[in-house]
């Protein structure tokens, strides 16, 4: 079974506060993806990462792959209470089916 | 709203029970997705439906019978569980791409008395 590391497993934070979560692992993804997902919810995709080394902005929040396409962090910057949810990194081996982390629940207090 | 439904949202069951969860997506995707969500676990892939044949079985126990009539609906039909397979259950669907990206129902919360 291919293991996707997620770390750290839990964070709390303050609003304002900048935080990255990592997302390891010893295979190598055709693409990454990284989904949030909110208490009584289903996971929602966030952003898909393909090429190895890149890099892409949504508002606040910034992803990259690792240059060897195994590893992948998720940057946000100026979190906010809405940033809250369980953050799920998930790994494309084939066309058929993604590996998931182990998520890190992030929770944003005022 | 993702586009994809399923009901009930909550479910609570007895071993000797039977009963079936819903999904429906309206995103017209050839792929569906069963996947199990326990505490402390990774998201756990269950069956996977292209085009409405099963492509794959992850080893899932028998007790747990999924059905695809067409590429916008899935079910999974539930008997005599155990209570260690309360869990979340959620539905997803993709188009297959690359990338195979997930768009995913609000899942069926189960609990197994």
């Amino acid at each position: 079974t291919q293991l996707l590391e997620q770390s750290p497993q839990f964070l709390s934070i303050q609003e304002g506060e900048n935080l990255t979560v990592y997302c390891n692992s010893s295979s190598v993804f055709s693409s990454l993806q990284w989904y949030r997902q909110e208490p009584g919810e289903g996971p929602v995709l966030l952003v898909t990462v393909v090429t190895g080394g890149e890099v892409k902005k949504l508002k606040r929040l910034t992803f990259q792959f690792g240059d060897a396409r195994k590893d992948s962090s998720l940057h946000i910057t100026a979190a906010q209470p809405g940033d809250t949810g369980l953050y799920l990194c998930a790994g494309a081996l084939t066309a058929s089916k993604l590996t998931f982390g182990t998520g890190t629940r992030l929770q944003v207090t005022l | 709203e993702t586009g994809v439904t399923q009901t009930p949202r909550h479910l609570v069951m007895g071993m000797t029970n039977k009963k079936s969860l819903k999904c429906e997506q309206h995103l017209g995707h050839n792929a569906m997705y069963w996947y199990k969500q326990s505490a402390k676990k990774p998201l756990e892939l269950m069956f996977v439906y292209n085009f409405k044949e099963q492509t794959e079985n992850n080893s899932v126990p028998s007790r747990f019978s999924p059905e695809c009539p067409n590429s916008s609906h899935l079910f999974l039909h539930l008997h005599t569980l155990q209570p260690e397979d309360s869990a979340l259950y959620l539905c997803a669907s993709s188009t297959r791409t690359t990338h195979n990206e997930q768009f995913f129902g609000p899942g069926t919360r189960l609990t197994v008395l």
